[in-house]
C-alpha cells in the first residue's frame, strides 16, 4: 500500500506534552487511527479520527489531521511514564482493501 | 470476552523445522489478519481473511508461508521449513465488518525465534 511516515523515536520529560507525528499518501484515507503497544503487548487503538475532522480531543489525547498536506499528529498532554510505548499511525482508505496501512511505529521514552 | 487468542507466546526453533502459530479471533469477527513485526522492516500485513476466505495474501513473503482458516474461530500461519530472518513477533487480529470505524483487535502476539 502507501507509504504511512512516522519518526522512530521520541524522548520527554515526565509532565511535558508530546507530539508524534506522521503522514501519509493515500488521498483515499476514509479513518486515521493511533494504536498504542506497550512492552510485551500487542497493538490496542488509542484513538481515531475521520477524514472530514480537524481535530479530535479525548481527555489528554488530541488529534490534528490536516488532509491538504497529509498530516496526522498525536499529542498527549503530561505525559507520563506509563505513556511510554511505541505508537503506530495506520490509514483505511478505499484502495487498502479492508487491511490497514500502517506506519513504522514511534517509541515514546518518557524520563522522571 | 478473551480478546484474541495466540499460542504459542514464545516459540524457538531451528533452522528448517516447521512451524505453526494458532490465532483464535474474537467471537463473531468476520475479519482475520496476520501481521509480522521486526525492527527493519516494522509492522507488515502478511494476510487477511473474511469469512475464513483468503482476501489477499500479497504480503506472504514466500512460498515456505502458508496460512489456512479452517473455521471461523481458528487461524494457522504455518512456515515450513523455517529460516533465521523469519525471526519476529507475529501478530494475529481481527475485526468486524458493521464497527463503524473498522478497529482492529490485536492478539498479544507470537515471538518467533529460528536459530
Amino acid at each position: 500500500g502507501e507509504d504511512v511516515e512516522q519518526s522512530l523515536f521520541l524522548s520527554v520529560r515526565e509532565g511535558d506534552s508530546s507530539v508524534i507525528n506522521c503522514t501519509y499518501t493515500d488521498s483515499s484515507s476514509t479513518y486515521l487511527y493511533w494504536y498504542k503497544q506497550e512492552p510485551g503487548a500487542g497493538l490496542q487503538l488509542l484513538t481515531y479520527i475521520f477524514s472530514n475532522m480537524d481535530m479530535k480531543q479525548d481527555q489528554r489525547l488530541t488529534v490534528l489531521l490536516n488532509k491538504k498536506d497529509k498530516h496526522l499528529s498525536l499529542r498527549i498532554a503530561d505525559t507520563q511514564t506509563g505513556d511510554s510505548a511505541i505508537y503506530f499511525c495506520a490509514e483505511y482508505g478505499t484502495d487498502s482493501g479492508y487491511a490497514l496501512n500502517f506506519g513504522k511505529g514511534t517509541s515514546l521514552l518518557v524520563t522522571p | 470476552d478473551a480478546g484474541v487468542i495466540q499460542s504459542p507466546r514464545h516459540e524457538v526453533t531451528e533452522m528448517g523445522q516447521e512451524v505453526t502459530l494458532r490465532c483464535k479471533p474474537i467471537s463473531g469477527h468476520d475479519y482475520l489478519f496476520w501481521y509480522r513485526q521486526t525492527m527493519m522492516r516494522g509492522l507488515e500485513l502478511l494476510i487477511y481473511f473474511n469469512n475464513n476466505v483468503p482476501i489477499d495474501d500479497s504480503g506472504m513473503p514466500e512460498d515456505r508461508f502458508s496460512a489456512k482458516m479452517p473455521n471461523a474461530s481458528f487461524s494457522t500461519l504455518k512456515i515450513q521449513p523455517s529460516e533465521p530472518r523469519d525471526s519476529a513477533v507475529y501478530f494475529c487480529a481481527s475485526s468486524f465488518w458493521g464497527r463503524p470505524y473498522n478497529e482492529q483487535f490485536f492478539g498479544p502476539g507470537t515471538r518467533l525465534t529460528v536459530l
